[in-house]
């Protein structure tokens, strides 16, 4: 059964990093894309961005320049770094998967990000 | 950028056929995926490469994509069915979602 867990702090104040990790179990980091996809209460699903497990990345443009995915295949992690937060990062976090890279199968339970002081 | 543009809203009596489109520039040249949204659950794939269905997924649900409109096609709706529901495509090496519907039964 393929499970995965998304955690992070909860609260991250304006213009620090924020910092997210999804522990995987059930299915092999290797010959997957990972996916980091976030949801605004009561709006709509936003891309991140995704990782290879080979380490090759895809960012949403709109984020790039403060998004870093990476990986610990060994320890079936991902993780998210998002640096210089604002009020408008707030949002559920979602941890995904697909076998191509053009869709998902695998969604975690998300874990909510508020951003305020 | 690449915009994907859904009806906000679509109502069916139970039993009936609904159908939410999804608009986007050429967009039947680009594989199709939808995912279904109840609330508070995370989304679930229905439909993905336009047409296929992954295991579980009932046979009422079908897709198709042409030109610049893709559709997802809820047969014989079920009150379960209530939800919203994205569309998803792949273009320039990045994933787009949908404004996203919300179908009410």
């Amino acid at each position: 059964q393929v499970q995965l867990q998304e955690s992070g702090p909860g609260l991250v104040r304006p213009s620090e990093t924020l910092s997210l990790t999804c522990n995987v179990s059930g299915v092999s980091m290797s010959n997957r894309y990972w996916n980091w996809i976030r949801q605004p209460p009561g709006k709509g699903l936003e891309w991140i961005g995704q990782i290879y497990y080979n380490g090759g990345t895809n960012y949403n443009p709109s984020l790039k320049s403060r998004v870093t995915i990476s990986a610990d295949t060994s320890k079936n992690h991902l993780f998210l770094r998002l640096t210089s937060v604002i009020a408008a990062d707030t949002a559920l976090y979602y941890c995904a998967t697909g076998e191509y890279n053009n869709y998902i199968d695998y969604w975690g339970q998300g874990t909510l990000i508020t951003v305020s002081s | 950028s690449f915009d994907l543009t859904q009806p906000p809203s679509v109502s069916v009596s139970p039993g009936q056929t609904a159908s939410i489109t999804c608009s986007g520039d050429k967009l039947g040249t680009k594989y199709v995926s939808w995912y279904g949204q109840r609330p508070g659950q995370s989304p679930v794939l229905v439909i993905y490469e336009d047409i296929k269905r992954p295991s579980g997924i009932p046979e009422r649900f079908s897709g198709s994509n042409s030109g610049n409109t893709a559709t997802l096609t809820i047969s014989g709706t079920q009150a379960m069915d209530e939800a919203d529901y994205y569309c998803q495509a792949w273009t320039s090496n990045t994933f787009v979602f949908g404004t996203g519907t919300e179908v009410t039964v």
